[in-house]
């Protein structure tokens, strides 16, 4: 599986979009980018998925590279409920009930 | 839906003590997981199941067993606690292996003294 890099840390301002960098340049063709968000201490919680195309839903947006070396999550009005470690993992489709969390980028909302 | 329920929330344990992390989910998924979150760290993950009878090891299962014996539930043994299996314990659940979208319950928190 490819290995992921990103931020430790960042920080943005209440009301603004977050955009979260992941670089996975050894990403193969049949991998994808899957993005999950960890609360304080709770369970991690998915937020979207995507293999070449941009993919939008209610919670973020997903901007994947054209040669699919990096992505960025984007959360449009970030909120201080957004303040969370966010983890960019990528995997091939078939052996996706083995994601593997890295250490993510722990975001943090500023009012 | 309740979705995926732990328990204990907490534990503490002496060492060389046994036991069971419970684990249910009343979504009907297929899949199900354990992972172990050490403190400032990602999630790692011990076991999974593809289904009811069917378990696999996952990156960390030494010191651990699971069973499957029903699709909703999905427990986690411990045996001859030790230390370093002091952690946060997180069960997950998936429809099926192409989606890539687990969901988590709450946590169970385990110290061993």
């Amino acid at each position: 599986d490819a290995k992921t890099t990103q931020p430790t840390s960042m920080d943005c301002a209440e009301g603004r979009a977050a955009n979260l960098p992941c670089n996975h340049s050894t990403i193969s063709g049949n991998e994808y980018v899957y993005w999950y968000r960890q609360i304080h201490s709770q369970g991690p919680q998915y937020i979207i998925h995507g293999l070449k195309n941009n993919e939008t839903n209610e919670m973020a947006s997903l901007i994947i590279t054209e040669d699919r070396k990096s992505s960025t999550l984007i959360l449009p009005h970030a909120t201080l409920r957004d303040t969370a470690v966010y983890y960019c993992i990528v995997r091939v489709r078939e052996r996706a009930q083995k994601l593997v969390f890295g250490q993510g980028t722990r975001l943090t909302i500023n009012p | 839906n309740a979705g995926v329920t732990q328990t204990p929330k907490f534990r503490i344990l002496k060492i060389g003590q046994s036991m069971t992390l419970q684990c249910t989910q009343d979504m009907n998924h297929n899949y199900m997981y354990w992972y172990r979150q050490d403190p400032g760290m990602g999630l790692k993950l011990i076991y999974y199941s593809v289904g009811a009878g069917i378990t696999d090891k996952g990156e960390v299962p030494n010191g651990y067993n699971v069973s499957r014996s029903t699709t909703e539930d999905f427990p986690l043994r411990l045996e001859l606690a030790a230390p370093s299996q002091t952690s946060v314990y997180f069960c997950a659940s998936s429809p099926g292996q192409r989606t890539g979208e687990l969901f988590f319950g709450e946590g169970s928190r385990l110290t061993v003294l």
